[in-house]
């Protein structure tokens, strides 16, 4: 069974470009969650996709956008970066029973340095 | 929103020894998760705790939710140098928005 599977590994961008991030959910999960998870902080939530459609949206601008496709592979884009976007982000996917009150299975991250 | 406060920040352990992490909760907890976290990687769950006075053990590892829901504990016995990594307890709390503390560091010496 492959787990969570994210990439880049690393990443650097300069300030206003766009970045897209992507993940692969663990087999037979249908629901992925990303989070921003900046340096000495915990993981904050920016949004879930469940079934391709955004299920739950954290505390972050437009400029965040997510997609899930089909397989339940999903994207993150970031427009007009900005300095504190720097971060490790991480995607976790979930299996079909209620997603976030269950268990997540989380990628090793992806680091993006904007300068 | 529902807020989780970790203490300590740090911990620094003699291998051996035994260690409590704290997670308190600005609101009623249903469900409290706890994770570790080596550094700069992904999250590995460890153990989910639904009910008050609840408590589970994966081998060295036992953590606790107290009767009022609000706070939880992690504690390991014996540490070992394996032990080492970031502790981070996590939420979904009434809105199912995840919400995690900022996490222990855990350093284990030899």
């Amino acid at each position: 069974e492959t787990g969570v599977t994210q990439s880049p590994t690393h990443l650097i961008k300069t300030r206003g470009q766009q970045v897209t991030l992507r993940c692969s959910s663990q087999s037979g999960h249908n629901t992925v969650s990303w989070y921003q998870q900046a340096l000495g902080q915990g993981p904050q939530f920016i949004f879930q996709y469940y079934r391709e459609e955004e299920n739950g949206r954290g505390n972050f601008p437009p400029r965040f956008s997510g997609l899930q496709f089909p397989n339940y592979s999903s994207e993150l884009n970031v427009n007009a970066l900005e300095l504190d976007d720097s971060a490790l982000y991480l995607c976790a996917s979930s299996p079909p029973e209620r997603s976030t009150g269950n268990e997540q299975f989380f990628g090793p991250g992806t680091r993006l340095t904007v300068l | 929103s529902q807020e989780l406060e970790q203490s300590p920040q740090s911990l620094i352990v003699q291998e051996g020894k035994n260690l409590t992490i704290n997670c308190t909760s600005s609101k009623t907890l249903y469900g409290l998760y706890w994770y570790k976290q080596k550094y700069g990687e992904g999250l590995i769950f460890l153990m989910m705790l639904q009910k008050g006075g609840e408590e589970k053990s994966h081998e060295k590892i036992t953590a606790k939710l107290d009767e009022k829901k609000q706070q939880s504990s992690l504690h390991i016995t014996a540490s070992q140098p394996s032990h080492a990594g970031i502790y981070l307890c996590g939420t979904t709390g009434g809105s199912y928005i995840p919400t995690f503390g900022r996490g222990t560091s855990l350093i284990v010496h030899p």
